[in-house]
């Protein structure tokens, strides 16, 4: 079956401009997460959604958002880019049965200039 | 706040035995679990242990002791292809708390 897809792989954008990145998840899998990942902080948890509610959310400021929608696949949003904001975003889906297994997406690379 | 601690780089040669250690502070979590992740290449995960003790994947095996906040990821018979980042992490009701990572460079 289908893995997590994310897209697009990579992205440049200009500090202050906003970005939209999308996540399509496993196909049965109902829950998505997002993670930040950079060389300074590791990955960090961004926030979870199931269902189309977002049901849990890291320390990250106003600026990220995301969303989920009837069919699972899930839009995260930064506004407003700073140059901080340049890190790989991944995606990660779970079947919510479990915790744990939850299976990646190979990510997409923003680069904020 | 939770945090996990691991080495930051470990060498080994092909066909030797590794083991990654990872200690943690939590307040609560479900298990410890054990994520790969090669250079530009997604996490993918290895195994998990929601109970103390030994769990054995093929040449993996991980290790849990909540009484000690320590677990471990032992690799066998290594491979070059082994080589990439090893991350221990916490999991939650809703969401991973992931170590900084161990990168493991497996030599010839």
């Amino acid at each position: 079956k289908a893995g997590v897809t994310q897209t697009p792989r990579y992205l440049i954008k200009t500090r202050g401009q906003q970005v939209t990145l999308s996540c399509s998840p496993i196909s049965g899998h109902r829950s998505v997460s997002w993670y930040q990942q950079t060389p300074g902080q590791g990955l960090q948890f961004l926030f979870e959604y199931f269902s189309e509610t977002q049901r849990n959310k890291g320390n990250f400021p106003g600026r990220f958002s995301g969303r989920q929608f009837s069919n699972s696949r899930s839009e995260m949003n930064v506004s407003t880019l700073e140059l901080g904001d340049s890190a790989l975003y991944l995606c990660a889906s779970s079947n919510s049965g479990t915790n744990y297994g939850y299976t990646f997406g190979s990510g997409t690379r923003l680069t904020v200039v | 706040g939770q945090s996990l601690e691991q080495p930051s780089e470990v060498t080994a040669v092909e066909g030797a035995i590794v083991q990654i250690n990872c200690t943690y502070q939590t307040s609560g979590f479900y298990g410890l679990s054990w994520y790969q992740q090669h250079d530009g290449g997604a996490p993918t995960f290895l195994s998990y242990n929601a109970l103390d003790g030994l769990e054995e994947t093929g040449r993996f095996s991980s290790f849990l002791s909540r009484s000690d906040s320590y677990g471990y990821l032992l690799l066998q018979e290594l491979q070059m292809k082994d080589s990439a980042s090893y991350f221990c992490v916490l999991t939650g009701r809703r969401a991973l708390t992931f170590g900084s990572g161990t990168r493991l460079q497996v030599q010839p």
